[in-house]
Protein backbone atom coordinates (compact mmCIF):
# COMPACT_ATOMS: atom_id res chain seq x y z
CA UNK A 1 0.00 0.00 0.00
CA UNK A 2 1.35 3.22 -0.44
CA UNK A 3 1.57 5.97 2.05
CA UNK A 4 3.21 9.26 2.55
CA UNK A 5 4.07 10.47 6.12
CA UNK A 6 4.63 14.12 7.43
CA UNK A 7 6.03 14.13 11.39
CA UNK A 8 5.71 17.83 11.38
CA UNK A 9 2.47 18.68 12.69
CA UNK A 10 3.34 22.29 13.24
CA UNK A 11 6.39 23.92 12.58
CA UNK A 12 8.13 27.90 13.23
CA UNK A 13 10.23 29.63 11.09
CA UNK A 14 11.62 32.94 10.86
CA UNK A 15 10.80 35.60 8.05
CA UNK A 16 13.34 35.58 5.41
CA UNK A 17 15.14 32.61 6.60
CA UNK A 18 14.81 29.05 4.74
CA UNK A 19 12.94 25.68 6.19
CA UNK A 20 12.59 22.45 5.48
CA UNK A 21 9.25 20.37 5.69
CA UNK A 22 9.64 16.70 5.63
CA UNK A 23 7.98 14.13 3.81
CA UNK A 24 8.62 10.66 3.37
CA UNK A 25 6.49 8.00 1.42
CA UNK A 26 6.51 4.50 0.70
CA UNK A 27 5.59 3.10 -2.72
CA UNK A 28 6.87 -0.57 -4.33
CA UNK A 29 6.09 1.22 -8.04
CA UNK A 30 9.04 2.59 -9.68
CA UNK A 31 7.05 5.22 -11.31
CA UNK A 32 5.22 7.45 -9.03
CA UNK A 33 5.12 11.43 -9.12
CA UNK A 34 5.29 13.31 -5.72
CA UNK A 35 3.17 17.07 -4.98
CA UNK A 36 3.37 19.59 -2.77
CA UNK A 37 0.35 21.78 -1.72
CA UNK A 38 -0.24 24.95 0.23
CA UNK A 39 -3.60 25.55 1.94
CA UNK A 40 -4.19 28.55 3.49
CA UNK A 41 -6.50 29.26 5.98
CA UNK A 42 -9.52 29.98 2.60
CA UNK A 43 -9.36 26.36 1.91
CA UNK A 44 -8.09 26.36 -1.00
CA UNK A 45 -5.03 23.90 -2.44
CA UNK A 46 -2.26 25.77 -3.85
CA UNK A 47 0.43 23.62 -6.25
CA UNK A 48 3.78 24.46 -5.23
CA UNK A 49 6.01 22.31 -6.77
CA UNK A 50 6.20 18.57 -9.08
CA UNK A 51 8.71 15.74 -9.07
CA UNK A 52 8.15 12.54 -11.15
CA UNK A 53 10.05 9.32 -9.57
CA UNK A 54 12.13 9.51 -12.80
CA UNK A 55 13.57 12.96 -12.99
CA UNK A 56 17.43 12.94 -11.65
CA UNK A 57 17.39 16.65 -11.03
CA UNK A 58 15.40 18.48 -8.06
CA UNK A 59 12.32 20.11 -8.90
CA UNK A 60 12.33 23.83 -8.39
CA UNK A 61 9.74 26.76 -8.41
CA UNK A 62 11.02 29.83 -7.20
CA UNK A 63 11.34 29.92 -3.58
CA UNK A 64 10.33 26.68 -3.67
CA UNK A 65 12.47 23.48 -4.12
CA UNK A 66 12.18 19.77 -3.78
CA UNK A 67 15.27 17.58 -2.41
CA UNK A 68 14.13 14.43 -4.06
CA UNK A 69 16.14 11.39 -2.15
CA UNK A 70 15.07 8.63 -3.65
CA UNK A 71 17.01 5.84 -1.76
CA UNK A 72 15.83 7.39 1.65
CA UNK A 73 12.26 7.51 -0.30
CA UNK A 74 11.97 11.44 1.24
CA UNK A 75 10.75 14.45 -0.69
CA UNK A 76 11.00 17.08 1.43
CA UNK A 77 10.23 21.20 0.75
CA UNK A 78 12.58 23.77 1.20
CA UNK A 79 11.45 27.15 1.11
CA UNK A 80 13.64 30.34 0.97
CA UNK A 81 13.40 33.48 2.68
CA UNK A 82 10.11 33.09 4.06
CA UNK A 83 7.67 35.29 3.48
CA UNK A 84 4.75 35.92 6.47
CA UNK A 85 2.23 34.74 3.49
CA UNK A 86 3.98 31.18 3.34
CA UNK A 87 2.13 30.84 6.51
CA UNK A 88 -0.48 27.92 5.79
CA UNK A 89 -1.12 24.53 5.95
CA UNK A 90 1.69 22.00 3.37
CA UNK A 91 0.69 18.73 2.17
CA UNK A 92 3.07 16.13 0.53
CA UNK A 93 0.95 14.19 -2.01
CA UNK A 94 2.10 11.09 -3.99
CA UNK A 95 0.35 9.99 -7.25
CA UNK A 96 -1.35 6.93 -7.09
CA UNK A 97 -1.38 4.19 -9.95
CA UNK A 98 -2.39 4.41 -12.36
CA UNK A 99 -0.20 7.73 -12.49
CA UNK A 100 -1.53 8.70 -15.58
CA UNK A 101 -4.76 9.74 -14.11
CA UNK A 102 -3.03 11.29 -11.24
CA UNK A 103 -5.06 10.63 -8.41
CA UNK A 104 -3.26 11.62 -5.26
CA UNK A 105 -2.91 10.59 -1.62
CA UNK A 106 -1.94 12.73 0.91
CA UNK A 107 0.02 13.44 4.09
CA UNK A 108 -1.74 14.58 7.40
CA UNK A 109 0.23 18.05 6.92
CA UNK A 110 2.74 20.23 8.66
CA UNK A 111 1.14 23.84 9.50
CA UNK A 112 4.13 26.18 9.45
CA UNK A 113 3.73 29.71 10.98
CA UNK A 114 6.01 32.24 9.58
CA UNK A 115 7.30 34.86 12.94
CA UNK A 116 7.79 38.82 11.55
CA UNK B 1 -1.77 26.94 -14.25
CA UNK B 2 -5.23 25.94 -14.75
CA UNK B 3 -8.24 27.36 -13.19
CA UNK B 4 -10.84 25.02 -11.60
CA UNK B 5 -14.36 26.50 -10.44
CA UNK B 6 -16.68 25.14 -7.70
CA UNK B 7 -20.14 26.16 -7.05
CA UNK B 8 -21.12 26.97 -4.18
CA UNK B 9 -18.69 27.81 -1.87
CA UNK B 10 -20.15 27.14 0.98
CA UNK B 11 -24.08 25.53 1.80
CA UNK B 12 -26.13 24.80 4.77
CA UNK B 13 -28.60 22.63 4.30
CA UNK B 14 -31.71 20.22 6.66
CA UNK B 15 -30.43 16.72 7.44
CA UNK B 16 -32.37 14.48 5.01
CA UNK B 17 -32.10 17.07 1.52
CA UNK B 18 -29.83 16.81 -1.25
CA UNK B 19 -27.27 19.25 -2.14
CA UNK B 20 -25.12 19.51 -5.55
CA UNK B 21 -21.82 20.32 -5.90
CA UNK B 22 -20.37 21.92 -9.27
CA UNK B 23 -16.66 21.13 -10.17
CA UNK B 24 -15.87 23.14 -13.55
CA UNK B 25 -12.79 23.16 -15.81
CA UNK B 26 -12.71 26.72 -16.81
CA UNK B 27 -9.54 26.71 -19.39
CA UNK B 28 -9.04 23.09 -19.97
CA UNK B 29 -10.94 20.07 -20.97
CA UNK B 30 -11.10 17.37 -18.24
CA UNK B 31 -11.74 13.93 -19.31
CA UNK B 32 -11.02 12.92 -15.26
CA UNK B 33 -11.69 14.94 -12.28
CA UNK B 34 -11.17 13.85 -9.01
CA UNK B 35 -13.25 14.13 -5.67
CA UNK B 36 -11.72 14.98 -2.18
CA UNK B 37 -13.65 15.38 1.20
CA UNK B 38 -11.30 16.99 3.86
CA UNK B 39 -12.67 17.16 7.89
CA UNK B 40 -11.47 20.15 9.97
CA UNK B 41 -7.56 19.62 11.16
CA UNK B 42 -7.53 16.55 8.55
CA UNK B 43 -5.81 15.56 5.41
CA UNK B 44 -7.35 15.42 1.79
CA UNK B 45 -9.05 11.84 0.86
CA UNK B 46 -9.98 10.78 -2.46
CA UNK B 47 -13.63 9.82 -2.34
CA UNK B 48 -14.12 9.28 -6.57
CA UNK B 49 -12.79 9.56 -9.72
CA UNK B 50 -15.39 11.02 -12.31
CA UNK B 51 -15.11 9.92 -15.99
CA UNK B 52 -16.27 11.86 -18.74
CA UNK B 53 -19.40 10.01 -20.51
CA UNK B 54 -19.13 6.70 -17.78
CA UNK B 55 -19.36 5.80 -14.35
CA UNK B 56 -17.30 6.98 -11.73
CA UNK B 57 -15.16 4.99 -9.63
CA UNK B 58 -15.43 5.14 -6.11
CA UNK B 59 -12.50 4.56 -3.60
CA UNK B 60 -12.89 1.87 -1.00
CA UNK B 61 -15.56 3.03 2.04
CA UNK B 62 -18.03 5.33 -0.35
CA UNK B 63 -21.37 4.74 -0.83
CA UNK B 64 -21.66 5.51 -4.47
CA UNK B 65 -25.89 5.30 -3.67
CA UNK B 66 -24.97 8.61 -1.51
CA UNK B 67 -22.28 10.82 -3.43
CA UNK B 68 -23.55 10.52 -6.54
CA UNK B 69 -21.35 12.06 -9.79
CA UNK B 70 -22.17 13.11 -13.04
CA UNK B 71 -19.68 13.85 -15.32
CA UNK B 72 -21.65 15.08 -18.69
CA UNK B 73 -19.37 17.47 -20.36
CA UNK B 74 -15.36 17.54 -20.49
CA UNK B 75 -15.82 20.88 -18.04
CA UNK B 76 -17.90 20.02 -15.48
CA UNK B 77 -18.28 17.46 -13.51
CA UNK B 78 -21.19 17.29 -10.32
CA UNK B 79 -21.42 15.69 -6.61
CA UNK B 80 -24.73 15.02 -5.65
CA UNK B 81 -24.75 14.65 -1.25
CA UNK B 82 -28.21 12.56 -1.48
CA UNK B 83 -29.91 12.83 1.89
CA UNK B 84 -27.56 14.30 3.96
CA UNK B 85 -26.68 14.00 7.40
CA UNK B 86 -24.46 16.01 9.90
CA UNK B 87 -21.59 12.78 9.76
CA UNK B 88 -21.41 14.38 6.04
CA UNK B 89 -20.28 17.86 6.89
CA UNK B 90 -17.37 18.83 5.54
CA UNK B 91 -15.09 20.21 2.90
CA UNK B 92 -15.32 19.18 -0.42
CA UNK B 93 -12.64 20.16 -3.14
CA UNK B 94 -12.63 18.73 -6.64
CA UNK B 95 -9.45 18.62 -8.71
CA UNK B 96 -8.36 18.37 -12.36
CA UNK B 97 -5.42 19.08 -14.48
CA UNK B 98 -4.05 18.95 -18.19
CA UNK B 99 -1.04 17.43 -17.48
CA UNK B 100 1.48 16.74 -13.92
CA UNK B 101 -0.36 19.18 -12.01
CA UNK B 102 -3.52 18.22 -10.47
CA UNK B 103 -5.20 21.97 -9.47
CA UNK B 104 -7.71 21.85 -7.27
CA UNK B 105 -10.97 23.98 -6.76
CA UNK B 106 -11.67 26.93 -4.25
CA UNK B 107 -13.77 23.92 -2.25
CA UNK B 108 -17.11 23.77 -1.28
CA UNK B 109 -18.03 23.34 2.59
CA UNK B 110 -21.09 21.87 3.78
CA UNK B 111 -22.46 22.13 6.98
CA UNK B 112 -25.67 19.63 7.90
CA UNK B 113 -27.91 21.06 10.73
Amino acid sequence: AQKITQTQPGMFVQEKEAVTLDCTYDTSDQSYGLFWYKQPSSGEMIFLIYQGSYDEQNATEGRYSLNFQKARKSANLVISASQLGDSAMYFCAMSRPPHSSYKLIFGSGTRLLVRP
Amino acid sequence: GAVVSQHPSWVICKSGTSVKIECRSLDFQATTMFWYRQFPKQSLMLMATSNEGSKATYEQGVEKDKFLINHASLTLSTLTVTSAHPEDSSFYICSGGPGNEQFFGPGTRLTVL
